[in-house]
């Protein structure tokens, strides 16, 4: 069974500094999908980033990049110069397509928040 | 295009009565899927559809709850009776292989209180 664990249930950071994220899933598949969400307070699920697994190139959008490490099955979430509109439960997610048909396993987050 | 919609966004009803979710996935989104999101268990997925078809039912918590999907452009989630621990936000969300890349669009999400 495929599982997704984020071992921070919180973290903390200073306005306009770098903070990491970490994640880390169990598969037994070549070919997946992985993705950082993040939920604010409105409870929307806002898609922040993906990740093919076969590019080794990590994803890059503007203030956030990962750190894909495929054989360590490890995909971590930079985000840098971080802004007070970053704080929110951030969700990193596993997807596998099986016969056809896809899958979406969730971590169970780590809630951000970033001081002024 | 715009996004997954669903309805109602906020409802509150009393224990026993019947609860009907709605959704109308991304169009030419060919699989659909609804997520439960509370304190104690985090995000479940509930049940997914593709090409209309159920496939993975196995989230679906017990016979109170349904989902059905009649066309490629509506689905519903319903509970019936509800009851107290069924109180929770409710995704719905939706992709295709060919058209988002996989990548899975959400809905703003339905929040159910049943009192």
């Amino acid at each position: 069974a495929q599982t997704v664990t984020q071992s921070q249930p919180e973290m903390s950071v200073q306005e306009a500094e770098t903070v990491t994220l970490s994640c880390t899933y169990d598969t037994s598949e070549s070919d997946y999908y992985l993705f950082w969400y993040k939920q604010p307070p409105s409870r929307q699920m806002i898609l922040v980033i993906r990740q093919e697994a076969y590019k080794q190139q990590n994803a890059t959008e503007n203030r956030f990049s990962v750190n894909f490490q495929k054989a360590a099955k490890s995909f971590s979430l930079k985000i840098s110069d971080s802004q007070l509109g970053d704080a929110a439960m951030y969700f990193c997610a596993y997807l596998v397509e099986e016969g056809g048909s896809e899958k979406l396993v969730f971590g169970k987050g780590t809630k951000l928040t970033v001081n002024p | 295009d715009a996004g997954v919609i669903q309805s109602p966004r906020h409802e509150v009803t009393e224990m026993g009565q019947e609860v009907t979710l709605r959704c109308k996935p991304i169009s030419g989104h060919n699989s659909l899927f609804w997520y439960r999101q509370t304190m104690m268990r985090g995000l479940e997925l509930l049940i997914y559809f593709n090409n209309n078809v159920p496939i993975d039912d196995s989230g679906m918590p017990e016979d109170r709850f349904s989902a059905k999907m009649p066309n490629a452009s509506f689905s519903t989630l319903k509970i019936q009776p509800s009851e107290p621990r069924d109180s929770a936000v409710y995704f719905c969300a939706s992709s295709s292989a060919r058209r988002s890349g996989n990548t899975i669009y959400f809905g703003e999400g339905s929040w159910l209180t049943v009192v």
